[in-house]
């Protein structure tokens, strides 16, 4: 069974700091790897897609990396802001589009 | 262009009904997918449309069921409520509904089964 996961489950930080959320999966024939971003309550807002022949996306203070030979995935935030608090979701793209999520990291900037 | 849309927002309902629920794909978009997001279990895969057609289905019972009409929108019901069943739900869309795509999820519709 394919799994997702992420820790820690949540995160405190303050203003400023650069931090990394951290993502492991099992599919070892991974596709593709979706980095997500919910705020309480909403939907998802999509951040960044790692196709499996890459190693790294980069989407202004975000930077996601992912590393099939070790099942991880890192999501990169610099200098982060109050208003990057939000729970971060990975996903495990399969075939046909599929995605298998991870329980997410809450992270919270304090100001 | 408009994002994905879903209505209604929130609905409450009572065991043994049943619930419809609508999901507006980006326009181009000819793939829609469904995930139920519950505290306890996280987000869960439901079902995959395309060009009206379910291409994949998740581990859900027969009482959730879906489709998808000649202009993409889908459609997702739910027959003799649980309370279970309360949750948000959420659908995503996308060009083609391959893995080399980002998929876009709408706001979801939250339902509280009572």
């Amino acid at each position: 069974k394919q799994e997702v996961t992420q820790i820690p489950a949540a995160l405190s930080v303050p203003e400023g700091e650069n931090l990394v959320l951290n993502c492991s999966f099992t599919d070892s024939a991974i596709y593709n790897l979706q980095w997500f971003r919910q705020d309480p309550g909403k939907g998802l807002t999509s951040l960044l897609l790692i196709q499996s022949s890459q190693r790294e996306q980069t989407s202004g203070r975000l930077n996601a990396s992912l590393d099939k030979s070790s099942g991880r995935s890192t999501l990169y935030i610099a200098a982060s802001q109050p208003g990057d608090s939000a729970t971060y979701l990975c996903a495990d793209v399969n075939q046909g589009g599929k995605l298998i999520f991870g329980q997410g990291t809450e992270l919270s900037v304090k100001p | 262009k408009a994002g994905v849309t879903q209505t209604p927002r929130y609905l409450i309902k009572t065991r043994g009904q049943q619930v419809t629920l609508s999901c507006s794909p980006i326009s181009g978009h000819r793939s829609v997918s469904w995930y139920q997001q519950t505290p306890g279990q996280g987000l869960q895969f439901l079902f995959e449309y395309f060009s009206e057609t379910q291409r994949n289905k998740g581990n859900f019972p027969g009482r959730f069921s879906g489709r998808q009409f000649s202009n993409s929108r889908s459609e997702m019901n739910v027959s003799t409520l649980e309370l279970g069943d309360s949750a948000l739900y959420l659908c995503a869309s996308s060009s083609t509904g391959t893995e080399f795509e980002a998929q876009y999820f709408g706001p979801g519709t939250r339902l509280l089964v009572l």
